[in-house]
């Protein structure tokens, strides 16, 4: 079946750049997804990127989709104390505009200051 | 702004007890969503409703019921609560591409 893998945890000092990593199975998805969650909090959309695209920037954060490894990776710029959260990958899987996602385990994201 | 409410924040249910956690949105979104969350696994899809009384089974259904009586409420059923249901519990809504997540339920089963 579909399945979405990350590292578990990645620590970096603040001021440098954080690199996220994800892989994925279903070829067919067309949006893949990245949500943080902050301590207590749910989940919230950070960004996403169209399957036809193989970069997307806002602002610090920079997403690059490798279709042909199905690679996803989340660049945030000049990480802050402030990004410390759970970052989480996920992808949609189903025909249509299901809307239904399949998520990876979760990087915690450790900023040093 | 978008708002997914949850009855509860954090819970305590002893084992064999029958458990309603209750979502809220405010969008008239018509897809909504029940997960747990457990540390090292992520997100796990336990059911999941297209429309009022539709409900689709998720990964891991086994041991949960829904029900969706209204558009905007979707209740996840514990119907006899066991230890290993002790977990975080997500509700999102959404339309289209983006979902929307309450901040959660905390249950622990004894």
């Amino acid at each position: 079946g579909e399945d979405v893998e990350q590292s578990l945890f990645l620590s970096v000092r603040e001021g440098d750049s954080s690199v996220i990593n994800c892989t994925y199975t279903d070829s067919s998805s067309t949006y893949l997804y990245w949500y943080k969650q902050e301590p207590g909090a749910g989940l919230q959309l950070l960004t996403y990127i169209f399957s036809n695209m193989d970069m997307k920037q806002d602002q610090r954060l920079t997403v690059l989709l490798n279709k042909k490894d199905k690679h996803l990776s989340l660049r945030i710029a000049d990480t802050q104390t402030g990004d410390s959260a759970i970052y989480f990958c996920a992808e949609e899987i189903g025909s249509g505009n299901t809307g239904k996602l399949i998520f990876g385990q979760g990087t915690t994201l450790q900023v040093k200051p | 702004d978008v708002k997914v409410t949850q009855s509860s924040r954090y819970l305590v249910k002893r084992t064999g007890e029958k458990v309603f956690l209750e979502c809220v949105q405010d969008m008239d979104h018509e897809n909504m969503f029940w997960y747990r969350q457990d540390p090292g696994l992520g997100l796990r899809l336990i059911y999941f409703s297209y429309d009022v009384k539709m409900k689709e089974k998720g990964d891991i259904p086994e041991g949960y019921s829904v029900s969706r009586e209204k558009k905007e409420r979707f209740s996840l059923i514990l119907e006899s609560a066991s230890t290993n249901q002790t977990s975080m519990y997500l509700c999102a809504s959404g339309s289209g591409y983006e979902q929307y997540f309450g901040p959660g339920t905390r249950l622990t089963v004894t």
